[in-house]
């Protein structure tokens, strides 16, 4: 079954330095997306993105965040100063249609310390 | 706006008995419903979904959920519980736009032996 790759796994970064986490959304899907979940707290949006623009994006998704697809295949959130409460673990999806089932990728657990 | 309400933080069942995961949705428009599933350091794997037709939706691992539009309720059953369901589900709707993807807070399923 397609899926949702996403990389690194894990990042240990430094507060202040910018990080950089990858997606590789299923290939004949249109639409992508940003979410996040702080430990112990509700999955929130922060970005969809289709025809190589923002769709929408939440309060959360700043100036210090961007999004790219760079290559066609790849999907980037790029957060340029992390901050302590960027801790998280960021999940990436991807959907054939609007209001599709959405496919996750499997998180990158962020640790700024 | 879409807002989901889950009902039970935690609900603990004995292997064998009915599950039984509720979860109340509010929309402005006829809704997409979701369930998704997320085992201990892993990504969130949909369950099932409802869009238009059929008001009782089967999905996978021998879960389905009911949509039923007076009681704005879409809850998620499962006539036996097994050890390996114990995970932290997510109710979630569909904006309206199809931009996102909006959670409740998750109910986490134990299964007792």
């Amino acid at each position: 079954e397609p899926e949702v790759t996403q990389t690194p796994s894990h990042q240990v970064t430094q507060m202040g330095q910018e990080v950089i986490l990858r997606c590789v959304p299923i290939s004949n899907h249109l639409y992508f997306y940003w979410y996040r979940q702080i430990l112990g707290q509700k999955v929130e949006f922060l970005v969809s993105f289709y025809n190589n623009e923002i769709s929408e994006k939440s309060e959360i998704f700043d100036d210090q965040f961007s999004v790219e697809r760079p290559d066609g295949s790849n999907f980037t959130l790029k957060i340029r100063s992390t901050k302590l409460e960027d801790s998280a673990m960021y999940f990436c999806a991807s959907s054939e249609l609007r209001r599709g089932g959405y496919t996750f990728g499997s998180g990158t657990r962020l640790t700024v310390v | 706006a879409q807002s989901v309400t889950q009902l039970g933080s935690h609900v603990s069942v004995s292997e064998g008995a009915l599950v039984l995961l509720r979860c109340n949705y509010s929309s402005s428009v006829p809704p997409y419903l979701f369930w998704y599933v997320q085992y201990p350091n892993q990504g969130l794997q949909l369950l099932l979904k409802y869009t238009t037709g059929a008001t009782l939706v089967k999905g996978i691992n021998g879960f389905e959920a009911e949509f039923k539009k007076s009681e704005t309720s879409f809850h998620l059953t499962k006539p036996s519980a097994h050890m390996s369901d114990a995970a932290e589900y997510f109710c979630a709707v569909s904006d309206v736009d199809g931009n996102k993807l909006v959670f409740g807070a998750g109910t986490i399923l134990r299964v007792k032996s």
